[in-house]
């Protein structure tokens, strides 16, 4: 079954560290590039970072209000993406979901995983 | 970075009528747009990518149109299962979303 399965979610305080993994099955994981995207208690979504196949030299690339703060990486021998979160703050409490880049290098989603809730409270 | 502004917010209708949802960017993003729908405590799901293409699976009473900075989702006949959220996306400059449109039963 083709499936993304995020984990590493949880409750953290301000100003701590956090990693998210995204487990991928069912597909050739190394010839997609990979995302984060979050969704914050009953808002929309925003796009946090992504990472490029190998084939596209692996380059990132991440959103304004994450950029020094989470690094994105993947490690194509286990299917495995990352995000490591630092400096968590209140405003990154959401559901983090890892997605797939459709057709392997465009920028759309067309998977996603059932997301991960991560909640920034001291 | 491009904002998408979505409307209306929020769209009361009932089964079986048309539902026409706009997505408007505040600068040009050519055909560089999807849309996803959302139900909820489920991830969202591609259904249009660049402008008009319906994603594999998606049934044909969905459509897309629009280019350059307005853009709109047409469902043509609602069935209950289309009631959820719908986001647009666009791809032309950084990665953006929309703020999302609710289509409720009326």
């Amino acid at each position: 079954e083709v499936q993304l399965v995020e984990s590493g979610g949880g409750l953290v305080q301000p100003g701590r560290s956090l990693r998210l993994s995204c487990t991928a099955s069912g597909f050739s994981f190394d010839d997609y590039a990979m995302s984060w995207v979050r969704q914050a208690p009953g808002k929309g979504l925003e796009w946090v970072s992504f990472i490029r196949s190998k084939l596209y030299g692996g380059a990132v690339e991440y959103a304004a209000s994450v950029k020094g703060r989470f690094t994105i990486s993947r490690d194509d021998s286990e299917s495995i993406a990352y995000l490591q979160m630092t400096y968590l703050k209140p405003e990154d409490t959401a559901v983090y979901y890892c997605t797939r880049f459709f057709r392997g290098n465009s920028e759309y989603f067309d998977l996603w995983g059932r997301g991960t809730l991560v909640a920034v409270s001291s | 970075e491009t904002v998408l502004t979505q409307s209306p917010a929020t769209l009361s209708l009932s089964p079986g009528e048309r539902a026409t949802l706009s997505c408007r960017a505040s600068q040009t993003v050519g055909s560089n747009l999807a849309w996803y729908q959302q139900k909820p405590g489920q991830a969202p799901r591609l259904l249009i990518y660049d402008t008009s293409n319906r994603a594999t699976g998606i049934p044909p009473r969905f459509s897309g149109s629009g280019s350059g900075t307005d853009f709109t989702l047409t469902i043509s006949s609602l069935q209950p299962e289309d009631f959820a959220v719908y986001y647009c996306q666009q791809r032309s400059n950084w990665l953006t979303f929309g703020g999302g449109t609710k289509v409720e039963i009326k």
